[in-house]
């Protein structure tokens, strides 16, 4: 069936780059997304990308897309404490998406 | 513009009770999807709304269920709640380019 995985857990330092990983399975969903997570809070969209695109840069974030292998990448430029969070991937063609386990995300000043 | 909008954010039922959930997604916005979070199963697709039809469902017991009214607003129903059902519950809608947001959840806990 659909599946979408992640790793868990990613230590950077303040400064540093961080790239978060995500493989899927679905070749057929149209959109791939990246969602940010603090605690107590709902999903914040970071970025979103059509899957006929190979990459896309907003401002310190980019994300790229390998359609071939199924694997989709989120790299946050000069990555701050504030980045603390969980980060989800997902994919889906309308509202209904399939979502990774979450990588947490520390960033050490 | 305002965003997704969720009441209540926080709410406590007893096993047996049943508890309904409202979401006000963002203004033009058609879709109007559910999900539940909880630390074990992680994000779990619920249902999806469009113009007032359901147009998806996963993989719930017929417990869960939801309807979306002619202004776009959404509400989903548990009945018969159990301990399993406590879960960040998160209301989503998407805009006509693809772009999916999300409330802020409402917190359910059933002792």
């Amino acid at each position: 069936g659909e599946d979408v995985e992640q790793s868990l857990f990613l230590s950077v330092r303040e400064g540093d780059s961080s790239v978060i990983n995500c493989t899927y399975t679905d070749s057929s969903s149209t959109y791939l997304y990246w969602y940010k997570q603090e605690p107590g809070a709902g999903l914040q969209l970071l970025t979103y990308i059509f899957s006929n695109m190979d990459m896309k840069q907003d401002q310190r974030l980019t994300v790229l897309l390998n359609k071939k292998d199924k694997h989709l990448s989120l790299r946050i430029a000069d990555t701050q404490t504030g980045d603390s969070a969980i980060y989800f991937c997902a994919e889906g063609n309308t509202g209904k998406l399939i979502f990774g386990q979450g990588t947490t995300l520390q960033v050490k000043p | 513009k305002a965003g997704v909008t969720q009441t209540p954010r926080y709410l406590i039922k007893t096993r047996g009770q049943q508890v309904t959930l409202s979401c006000s997604p963002i203004s033009g916005h058609r879709s109007v999807s559910w999900y539940q979070q909880t630390p074990g199963q992680g994000l779990q697709f619920l249902f999806e709304y469009f113009s007032e039809t359901q147009r998806n469902k996963g993989n719930f017991p017929g417990r869960f269920s939801g309807r979306q009214f002619s202004n776009s607003r959404s509400e989903m129903n548990v009945s018969t709640l159990e301990l399993g059902d406590s879960a960040l519950y998160l209301c989503a809608s998407m805009s006509s380019t693809g772009e999916l947001f999300f409330g802020e959840g409402s917190r359910l806990t059933v002792l």
